[in-house]
């Protein structure tokens, strides 16, 4: 089973509203990721949780705040968005091999974001 | 830094042909990628390809990697329709597995009947 789930799959948010998005895998991987993509465009890295801890966070703005509550979710909490903020949000995950070393990310469906 | 860059970025091809799409990457790497896309949709693992030489085939795609050249060719075999959809490259920027990978801008697709 190479299974990620997102949810909702749609969101749509006011720019003053606070939601947030769930990723979840019961692969038993232990780096997880939260990606941007824009239209026609390759996905963005924003943040990277390893055995539960942030690991890498691409300079991204303080109103998206990742979190990650056990080796199975990771959450992504929005608040104050801009209409730019407006995209598809992948969230991924991949085993750890030795050392830093990661294998195969495997894409969850995404969460469609509007910010109006 | 390193660059990754896909060409073409488009490709318009009728069902039966075969295509290559290329990935050049401007650093020393051993861990590429190839992933596909359908509109609106995540993003599916093809192949990885882990050392030099390697050469892997599912249906009528086949992907190779040569890390000398810091090349990897995806060719498309009697394309169809199905096979419309974007695809992307990503490299793996350290010896042997990195959490940060570097996509290309990808190359989509159309098979036409």
């Amino acid at each position: 089973d190479t299974e990620v789930t997102q949810t909702p799959k749609h969101l749509v948010m006011g720019m003053t509203n606070k939601k947030s998005l769930k990723c979840e895998q019961h692969m038993g991987h232990r780096a997880m990721y939260w990606y941007k993509q824009k239209a026609k465009k390759p996905p963005e890295l924003m943040f990277v949780y390893s055995y539960e801890k942030l690991s890498i966070n691409e300079s991204v703005p303080s109103r998206f705040s990742p979190e990650c509550p056990n080796s199975s979710l990771l959450n992504l909490h929005l608040h104050a968005l801009q209409p730019e903020d407006s995209a598809l949000y992948l969230c991924a995950s991949s085993r750890r091999l030795a050392g830093t070393n990661t294998d195969t990310q495997y894409f969850g469906p995404g969460t469609r974001l509007t910010v109006l | 830094e390193l660059k990754v860059e896909q060409n073409p970025l488009f490709l318009s091809m009728q069902e039966g042909k075969n295509y290559t799409i290329y990935c050049n990457y401007s650093t020393t790497s051993d861990r590429l990628y190839w992933y596909r896309q359908d509109p609106g949709k995540s993003l599916e693992s093809l192949f990885v390809l882990l050392s030099n030489g390697a050469v892997k085939q599912e249906g009528r795609l086949m992907a190779s990697l040569d890390t000398k050249a810091r090349l990897s060719t995806l060719h498309i075999t009697a394309a169809v329709h199905d096979l419309s959809a974007t695809y992307f490259c990503a490299v793996d920027p350290s010896q042997g597995g990195s959490e940060k990978l570097v996509f290309g801008k990808g190359t989509k697709l159309t098979v036409n009947p």
